[in-house]
């Protein structure tokens, strides 16, 4: 099985940060990722698939990038509405994801 | 707009069983794999199952083979979840996800999901 590794598990950053979450597979997965964000109560949003494919109506401040094993998701500038947690997840073999990065405010 | 509602959730003893239902509606139902997704009480999320477009191909992740039962009616737009010998662990809130596809093929991914129902499975 192919596990998934986010880091870090949360982080603290303030309205206009720049922030970078990393997800490492344990094995090569190609750009077979997905990302997705959740915020509490809610469903994941799907955000960027093929690793840095970003999906229509997701702010261009969103951009992923990496193939083989690691991979990282990019905020340029974090806004109000990003609080939330997001989650990596593999296609490349089954499917299995990250265990999750919540981003709060510092 | 794509909307997937999934019902059925409850408190169950360990040992019992429950059947999940997500009613799918603004797509082609018919012509999209499905899946279930968990999510533990506080953490990540587990792909559970998915089943091709006409139900004749079935995925499991192993921690529940031999013990849920995924299904669909492309008549009623709906997919199922049949959770037997239900154990702790297995609490969770269960979400009904659409797989990502284009010109027929499934990606693995999911780019809709329903709000969830909440299985607590407890004593």
């Amino acid at each position: 099985d192919i596990q998934m590794t986010q880091s870090p598990s949360t982080l603290s950053a303030s309205v206009g940060d720049r922030v970078t979450i990393t997800c490492r597979a344990s094995q090569s997965i190609t750009r077979w990722l997905a990302w997705y964000q959740q915020k509490p109560g809610k469903a994941p949003k799907l955000l960027i698939s093929d690793a840095s494919n970003l999906e229509d109506g997701v702010p261009s401040r969103f951009s992923g990038s990496g193939s083989g094993t690691e991979f990282t998701l990019t905020i340029s500038s974090l806004q109000p509405d990003d609080f939330a947690t997001y989650h990596c997840q593999q296609y490349k073999d089954s499917r299995t994801f990250g265990q999750g990065t919540k981003v709060e405010l510092k | 707009e794509v909307q997937l509602v999934e019902s059925g959730g409850d408190v169950v003893q360990p040992g019992g069983s429950l059947r999940l239902s997500c009613a799918a509606s603004g797509f082609i139902f018919s012509t999209n794999w499905m899946s279930w997704v968990r999510q533990l009480p506080g953490k990540g999320l587990e792909w559970v199952a998915n089943i091709k477009e006409d139900g004749s191909e079935k995925g499991y992740v192993d921690s529940v083979k031999g013990r849920f039962t995924i299904s669909r009616d492309n008549a009623k737009d709906s997919v199922y979840l049949q959770m037997n010998n239900l154990r702790a662990e297995d609490t969770a809130v269960y979400y009904c996800a659409r797989d990502y596809m284009v010109h027929g093929y499934s990606y693995g991914h999911f780019d809709h999901w329903g709000q969830g129902t909440l299985v607590t499975v407890s004593s």
